[in-house]
């Protein structure tokens, strides 16, 4: 069974603290995607990759950084995080060139 | 900016009872819409509409594509209460977009 694993499903942190959430897949899927999902606004994306150690800025990115050192895996960086960065935070990823997104369980992350 | 709005934001019905979510969007170089439910973890995948006027159809649900009025519509027939979910929409370009979702609520 395909898999995208999020290695934390909840997570709290302060603010200020450097933040990681990551992000495996085991489909060897060259796209992988990072989004917040708050109430009322849907999911919203942050950043994307296309393959290893590229990157794109989505619609939200102030505030994170990501890095894809490795094929299977995506973090998600929260330099200093904020009380306005607590969100649910899912992570896809897709096969280069087709429609199908593979989410995985989310991380809920508290910033107090 | 490319855009995906769904209506209604919520919505309350009663088991065997017909609804209809809805789903606009103002894209460039529109390739795909995707439909998505979601309890209460990862949004599973529902359809994939490329084409307009052709139903797709999956048990009690299905959903069709009008790329002339740049919308869609979900259609779920008999809902039950295992049909409570976030009900989400999202452009299917490289980088997907969603809409804000429908939460439907199903009632005994």
């Amino acid at each position: 069974d395909v898999k995208v694993t999020q290695s934390s499903r909840y997570l709290v942190k302060r603010t200020g603290e450097k933040v990681f959430l990551e992000c495996v897949q085991d489909m060897d899927h060259e796209n992988m995607f990072w989004y917040r999902q708050d109430p009322g606004l849907g999911l919203r994306l942050i950043y994307f990759s296309y393959d290893v150690k590229m990157k794109e800025k989505g619609d939200i990115p102030e505030g994170y950084s990501v890095s894809r050192e490795k094929k299977e895996r995506f973090s998600l960086i929260l330099e200093s995080a904020s009380t306005n960065q607590t969100s649910m935070y899912l992570c896809a990823s897709r096969r280069q060139g087709s429609y199908g997104y593979t989410f995985g369980s989310g991380t809920r992350l508290t910033v107090v | 900016e490319d855009k995906v709005v769904q209506s209604p934001l919520s919505l309350v019905v009663h088991e065997g009872d017909t609804v209809t979510l809805n789903c606009s969007y103002e894209v460039t170089n529109f390739r795909s819409l995707l439909w998505y439910k979601q309890e209460k973890k990862a949004p599973t995948f529902l359809f994939m509409l490329t084409s307009s006027g052709i139903e797709k159809k999956s048990g009690r649900l299905s959903s069709i594509l009008d790329k002339k009025e740049l919308f869609s519509i979900l259609n779920i027939t008999a809902t039950q209460t295992g049909d409570s979910a976030v009900y989400l929409c999202a452009r299917g370009e490289n980088d997907m977009r969603f809409g804000a979702g429908t939460r439907l609520t199903v009632k005994p």
